[in-house]
């Protein structure tokens, strides 16, 4: 089973900040990770795969980055639409294992 | 523009069979470009992935969960399903559906949730 960890678990911003967070494989999944923006009530949705492609649409504020075992994903300029909870997917294996979650919460 | 909905009981006795129904409009099971998936989430366990099928009938599924889970396809009716059996409050979420896309070796690969249905909440009690 190859897990993932996501830190911080939660993290404060204003609208205008950069903010980055980080996910952890518990083995190498290459690039094979995928991001996602929850918001209350909704869906997941898909943002980023391939640990850097931007699904098409996303705003290009969104941005992704790593290999091997560790990754980011990074939110230049927040928004207040951007304020949600990320997650990340792991799909080496097939499993497609997802970190526990950041919620992004307004200072 | 593609759209999965989720149907089936929103509540479920312990010990009986969940069962549950994706309809897919927009887009066509049988044109084999994509798998199909389903997902759970729970506020113990976050996201979990459950099944994914391909048109043709191949499964893949959560080693955790695969002794009591069945995912199918009828591409007939454009629709995929999932049924768990003996279920306990533990399965207790909201279920999604989902369309798995990527590649490996230029074939179409069960990687990523690139749309995914509005979700439903079934609720495992007496």
């Amino acid at each position: 089973d190859i897990q993932m960890t996501q830190s911080p678990s939660t993290l404060s911003a204003s609208v205008g900040d950069t903010v980055t967070i980080t996910c952890r494989a518990s083995q190498d999944i290459s690039t094979w990770l995928a991001w996602y923006q929850q918001k209350p009530g909704k869906a997941p949705k898909l943002l980023i795969y391939k640990a850097s492609t931007l699904k098409s649409g996303v705003p290009s504020r969104f941005s992704g980055s790593g290999s091997g075992t560790g990754f980011t994903l990074t939110i230049s300029s927040l928004q207040s639409d951007d304020f949600a909870t990320y997650y990340c997917q792991q799909y080496k294996s097939y499993s497609g294992s997802f970190g526990q979650g950041t919620k992004l919460e307004i200072k | 523009q593609l759209q999965l909905k989720e149907s089936g009981p929103r509540l479920v006795k312990p010990s009986e069979t969940l069962s549950l129904t994706c309809t897919v409009s927009g887009d066509f099971i049988s044109a084999g470009t994509y798998y199909w998936a389903w997902i759970r989430q729970t506020p113990e366990k976050g996201l979990e992935w459950i099944a994914t099928i391909y048109y043709s009938g191949s499964t893949y599924y959560n080693p955790s969960l695969k002794s009591r889970v069945a995912i199918s396809v009828d591409t007939s009716k454009n629709q995929f399903s999932l049924k768990v059996t003996s279920v306990t409050a533990a399965d207790t979420a909201i279920y999604y559906c989902a369309r798995q896309g990527g590649y490996r070796s230029v074939l179409p690969a069960p990687e990523y949730f690139d749309t995914w249905g509005q979700g439903t909440l079934v609720t495992v009690s007496s």
